[in-house]
């Protein structure tokens, strides 16, 4: 069974204050994803990796950064929060190589952390 | 812009009946479709995947997938009050790892 963990189910934050998200998915597998979700919005790509020290700017990178030092750890950091970042944080991660359950770009999410800035 | 489109509902369904969730896309080369189901304040769970053609049963729920057309649509017979949740359809982008998901449609099963 696939388990994604994620840091923190709530966490509530002050405008300027650096926040980290911790991810940590137990399936070797090589992609992470780190998403927001929002109402009407839909969920929407931050960050991804394909691989340790690796990163890609998914859609709304903005005001985030992240941090892949070990497989199967993937950090969303917030370097100033603001009250616009007030949202759902939904990480998720996929394929491992050699599994031929699943689609290799099957993503399983961890439970998620509803972030609140004020 | 590669898009999945769904309507957002809700969709109200009685007991026992059938609902369908429909789901257009507009990436010719998709090859994987997904189709997850959120509840209220949790993350989204994988209910079923799809890549061929036609329909594909698990228990109540049924996939269905029309390439040409570029629609998936996912059918849940025996309609639970526990299945009242939003349904999120996901397809794979052509050469990549990732995947694009709809904004989800509303179901609510009404007892």
């Amino acid at each position: 069974d696939v388990k994604v963990t994620q840091s923190s189910r709530y966490l509530v934050k002050r405008t300027g204050e650096k926040v980290f998200l911790e991810c940590v998915q137990d399936m070797d597998h090589e992609n992470m994803f780190w998403y927001r979700q929002d109402p009407g919005l839909g969920l929407r790509l931050i960050y991804f990796s394909y691989d340790v020290k690796m990163k890609e700017k998914g859609d709304i990178p903005e005001g985030y950064s992240v941090s892949r030092e070990k497989k199967e750890r993937f950090s969303l950091i917030l370097e100033s929060a603001s009250t616009n970042q007030t949202s759902m944080y939904l990480c998720a991660s996929s394929f491992l190589p050699g599994d031929n359950f699943a689609p290799k770009d099957t993503q399983y999410f961890g439970p998620g952390t509803r972030l609140t800035v004020l | 812009q590669k898009e999945v489109e769904q309507n957002s509902g809700p969709l109200s369904v009685p007991e026992g009946a059938i609902a369908s969730l429909n789901c257009t896309y507009s990436d010719r080369g998709s090859q994987s479709f997904f189709w997850y189901r959120q509840y209220s304040g949790k993350s989204p769970e994988l209910i079923m995947f799809i890549y061929s053609n036609g329909d594909k049963e698990d228990g109540r729920f049924t996939a269905q997938l029309n390439k040409a057309s570029q629609y998936v649509s996912l059918l849940i017979r025996d309609s639970q009050p526990s299945d009242s949740a939003t349904y999120l359809c996901a397809v794979n982008l052509w050469r990549d790892d990732k995947i694009i998901f709809g904004k989800g449609t509303r179901l609510h099963i009404l007892p």
